[in-house]
């Protein structure tokens, strides 16, 4: 119940493509959902988050949508540039909680 | 300022040799985190460490794992006799918040273990 199952493993687009990145959740008590994105020897870094009081949630070209009663939640990166290319992880936790459950990552290349 | 560092950026070692692993959090951040990643998968928790409480050690996988912190400053993560499959990269991470929001990250350990 703690897993966060994310698909697809990896994923090729081209320069000015959206690539969306989908995640699915079991546990209904996760109320916190955020992406990271990491790329080669760094560690990963926070992209955006939501909380499933809102739907969607954007920040430049990067858009959560988030789905409660399916317990699904997407990235969406427009507009895909080269530089997005990394690997990109999405994570849930309970409010209250100390740890994230991260999903197994999706590796992007976006071809120039 | 200074991000979360940590050292050695590699680290490898024999099977059944005690390693060290060390992070230096973001000056005034309460909150730390141990992950362990292996190769192609995602994060897995290990412990947390918020303020002088006691720390979770829920995400430790054996007793071979260990982690201590002084106050809210350097964190060393121990792992004992090392076997093959510890093999993986140690992230760190901070947060000023007692909860999970804005988890900064440093670049991790990479330990192999031969």
């Amino acid at each position: 119940q703690q897993q966060v199952k994310q698909s697809p493993q990896s994923l090729i687009v081209q320069k000015g493509g959206i690539s969306i990145i989908n995640c699915a959740y079991e546990n209904t008590a996760f109320d916190y959902f955020p992406w990271y994105q990491q790329f080669p020897g760094k560690g990963p870094a926070l992209l955006i988050a939501i909380r499933p009081d809102v739907s969607e949630k954007k920040e430049g070209r990067f858009t959560i949508s988030f789905n409660k009663s399916a317990k699904q939640f997407s990235l969406h990166i427009m507009d895909s540039q080269p530089g997005d290319s990394a690997t990109y992880f999405c994570a849930a936790s309970p409010d209250s909680a100390r740890q994230l459950t991260f999903g197994s990552g999706t590796q992007l290349t976006v071809l120039p | 300022g200074a991000g979360v560092s940590q050292s050695p950026s590699n680290k490898v070692t024999e099977k059944g040799k005690d390693v060290e692993l060390r992070c230096d959090p973001i000056s005034g951040h309460t909150a730390l985190y141990w992950y362990r990643q292996r190769l192609g998968q995602g994060l897995e928790f290990l412990i947390y460490f918020q303020g002088n409480s006691a720390p979770d050690k829920s995400g430790l996988p054996s007793d071979r794992f260990s982690a201590e912190r002084t106050g809210e400053s350097v964190s060393t993560l121990t792992i004992q006799r090392t076997q093959q499959e510890d093999s993986a990269v140690y992230l760190c991470a901070s947060s000023s918040a007692p909860t999970v929001y804005e988890q900064y990250f440093g670049p991790g350990t990479r330990l192999t273990v031969t």
